[in-house]
């Protein structure tokens, strides 16, 4: 079945440091991957709309700076949280739409991230 | 816009019986895909049960069904035969267009089921 690899699945930094998180499709290929955010005990919202070849699309109130998207192949997205503060810390999951009919989403393992 | 409302933020189960978890709709699409995800502990997300807007059936998959009762905007996930296995975060998701047109999703809060031995 479709398979999307995240990475690292948790990362500690300091604050003022910047941490990449890695999306991967493993067995498929994938033009647009999602990137949510869920704090704890709360729902996923949506980020951005990562798109191959093209500009993120941001959701309302993202800083593009500081989440930075890049798709940089047909299986690969990735976010870099610049500058991180404790207030980056949350849990990071991707997702690209494959499986099960072509609108449902397959969700990566999720990537924590703490800042200290 | 799409809004989905949870407005159970917890449940409890005994095991072997079956449970409903509520999911109610906003939306002036005339096209629009109901999702349910379940969440562990772990964090990672699984795709449960999808139901077009257009479906005349409600859609079932193996002990997951969803009530679709498009005049209430309800999609009620039902869980037949509760397995302790079954205890974890669950999010009703709406999608707009029903096509693949556009894949972004809206959660709901989500529904934290608990099933007891």
């Amino acid at each position: 079945g479709a398979v999307v690899s995240q990475h690292p699945s948790w990362v500690i930094c300091k604050s003022g440091t910047s941490v990449k998180i890695e999306c991967r499709s493993l067995d498929f290929q994938a033009t647009t991957m999602f990137w949510y955010r869920q704090f704890p005990k709360q729902s996923l919202m949506l980020m951005a709309t990562s798109n191959e070849g093209s500009k993120a699309t941001y959701e309302q109130g993202v800083e593009k700076d500081k989440f930075l998207i890049n798709h940089a192949s047909l299986t690969l997205s990735t976010l870099t949280v610049t500058s991180a503060h404790p207030e980056d810390s949350s849990f990071y999951i991707c997702s690209a739409p494959r499986g099960f009919g072509a609108n449902v989403l397959t969700f990566g393992a999720g990537s924590r991230l703490t800042v200290l | 816009a799409q809004k989905i409302t949870q407005t159970q933020p917890g449940m409890f189960v005994q095991e072997k019986e079956a449970v409903t978890l509520d999911c109610t709709y906003d939306t002036s699409d005339q096209s629009y895909g109901l999702f349910w995800y379940k969440q562990p502990s772990s964090g990672e997300m699984i795709f449960l049960i999808y139901q077009g807007s257009y479906d005349e059936q409600n859609a079932t998959e193996g002990r997951y069904s969803l009530n679709f009762q498009k005049a209430r905007k309800s999609a009620n996930l039902v869980i037949s035969a509760s397995q302790l296995g079954d205890s974890a975060m669950y999010f009703c998701a709406g999608q707009r267009g029903s096509g693949g047109s556009n894949y972004k999703l809206t959660f709901g809060k989500g529904t934290l089921l608990t099933v007891n031995p």
